[in-house]
């Protein structure tokens, strides 16, 4: 069973607001990764992490950002939102055996209105 | 570049028919190939993977896939589907970089089961 959680499960949030979304996973895993996903679309890689201070965008393109300060925590900050932000929001992590299993906690679905 | 292609978008089947989802694939290498499902407000949950030798690969839940090389293909199959079986179902493909392995997504299956 996989130990990755998301706060929160679901955010409605009107324009304008800074908004941290949480992820944490207590398996010690070195790679971490968040997705955007759409309804009936597929996911999107955003923001990608190797390790401790260490981050890079995905490919898509992203207004969000991300900080690596311990293993365990990957947050992902949207300074200001905006309605083109509404998705779904799904956290991974990956050891760094090169096994290329991905673990994904819940997701956070975010409206901005 | 690597792309994955579910042609299916939604799929329904009788519980304990039989099922097939299937999966295209564009790499120019051999691939690391992936399905996986996830459930109504849940993440994403990996059933099988590939990464080489048997072409035919067992997963959790009663699910297999197969491998084709020459068709580009890793469908997904299960002999008998249950109820629980009904959700959104991700192919994937997976490519080693320098220090983290990109997967490339593919848009999703969405199984329904008729009672």
């Amino acid at each position: 069973e996989a130990d990755i959680y998301q706060t929160p499960r679901y955010l409605v949030i009107g324009t304008g607001k800074k908004i941290t979304l949480e992820c944490s996973q207590t398996m010690g895993h070195d790679k971490m990764y968040w997705y955007q996903q759409d309804p009936g679309m597929e996911l999107h890689l955003i923001h990608y992490s190797y390790g401790v201070n260490s981050t890079e965008k995905g490919d898509l393109s992203s207004e969000s950002t991300v900080s690596r300060i311990r293993t365990e925590h990957f947050p992902l900050t949207l300074e200001s939102a905006r309605p083109s932000h509404t998705s779904q929001y799904l956290c991974a992590s990956e050891s760094g055996d090169l096994s290329y299993e991905q673990y994904f906690g819940p997701g956070t679905r975010l409206t901005v209105t | 570049a690597q792309s994955v292609t579910q042609p299916d978008i939604h799929i329904t089947v009788s519980e304990g028919a039989s099922l097939e989802l299937r999966c295209n694939y564009s790499y120019g290498a051999t691939p690391y190939l992936f399905w996986y499902v996830q459930s109504p407000g849940q993440g994403l949950q990996l059933l099988l993977k590939y990464f080489s030798g048997d072409t035919l690969v067992q997963g959790i839940k009663g699910f297999e896939a197969e491998f084709k090389r020459s068709q580009s293909s890793f469908n997904l199959r299960k002999p008998s589907v249950h109820w629980s079986d009904a959700a959104e179902y991700f192919c994937a493909v997976g490519a080693g970089y320098s220090s983290a392995s990109k997967i490339i997504f593919g848009s999703g299956t969405r199984l329904s089961i008729r009672p």
